[in-house]
């Protein structure tokens, strides 16, 4: 069965750098979910989309922004990066009107 | 705010033993969804077993099956015949219809052979 994609899997940035952090739903689902996990930590959620539409927002600082594209996949845009922000960043998705969250494998960000 | 609490931040089981790992949630919604979560080593976010809030029978899935209690508001896992695959960090996790999921701190279960 298809599962959520992410890409890329590993990134290494800079301070002060950019990073684009893609994700490809299961197909039919039209919800995706972003979350942050930080070393020892639980998954933090960052934002979430449906239809294209921001449907719902966590803790998700303002030097990020994300959007869901019409074929539904959906990226996270990180700038002005910081040392905290190295963490595993996972995509979830799910079909409206069933609450069960499928996971991608998760990109993990390492910021130098 | 919603709340789920993991109170065993590690727990160990034998081969082929039953263990349960335990959770609890604040809310004060009636209509809710909670779900287990397993971490391996791998950071693979796996879906366990799922629960909805409006159904009395607690979810099985194979060797993994729930104890659900509303009215306490807990959500244990009970895991049977362990394996050494099973070994993983667990995450109870809590959705109100078409809101964020919030976990718990997780519990780390470790198997011994």
């Amino acid at each position: 069965a298809a599962g959520v994609i992410q890409s890329p899997r590993h990134l290494i940035k800079e301070k002060r750098e950019t990073a684009t952090l893609k994700c490809y739903p299961i197909p039919r689902h039209d919800t995706v979910y972003w979350y942050q996990q930080g070393p020892g930590q639980d998954p933090q959620f960052l934002i979430s989309f449906y239809e294209k539409m921001q449907s719902d927002k966590g803790s998700i600082p303002d030097r990020f922004s994300a959007q869901q594209f019409s074929d539904y996949h959906s990226e996270l845009n990180m700038s002005s990066l910081e040392l905290g922000d190295s963490a595993l960043y996972f995509c979830a998705s799910s079909p409206r009107g069933l609450e069960t969250q499928y996971f991608g494998p998760g990109t993990r960000l390492l910021v130098l | 705010a919603q709340t789920v609490t993991q109170s065993q931040p590690e727990m160990s089981v034998q081969e082929a033993e039953t263990v349960t790992l335990s959770c609890t949630y604040d809310t004060s919604e009636s209509d809710y969804y909670l779900f287990w979560y397993k971490q391996p080593p791998s950071r693979q976010m796996i879906l366990v077993i799922r629960q909805e809030a409006y159904k009395q029978q607690n979810a099985t899935e194979n060797r993994f099956s729930v104890n659900f209690q509303k009215a306490a508001k807990s959500f244990s896992l009970k895991i049977s015949d362990s394996q050494l695959g099973d070994a993983a960090m667990y995450f109870c996790a809590y959705i109100e219809a078409n809101n964020d999921m919030r976990f718990g701190a997780g519990t780390r279960l470790t198997v011994k052979p």
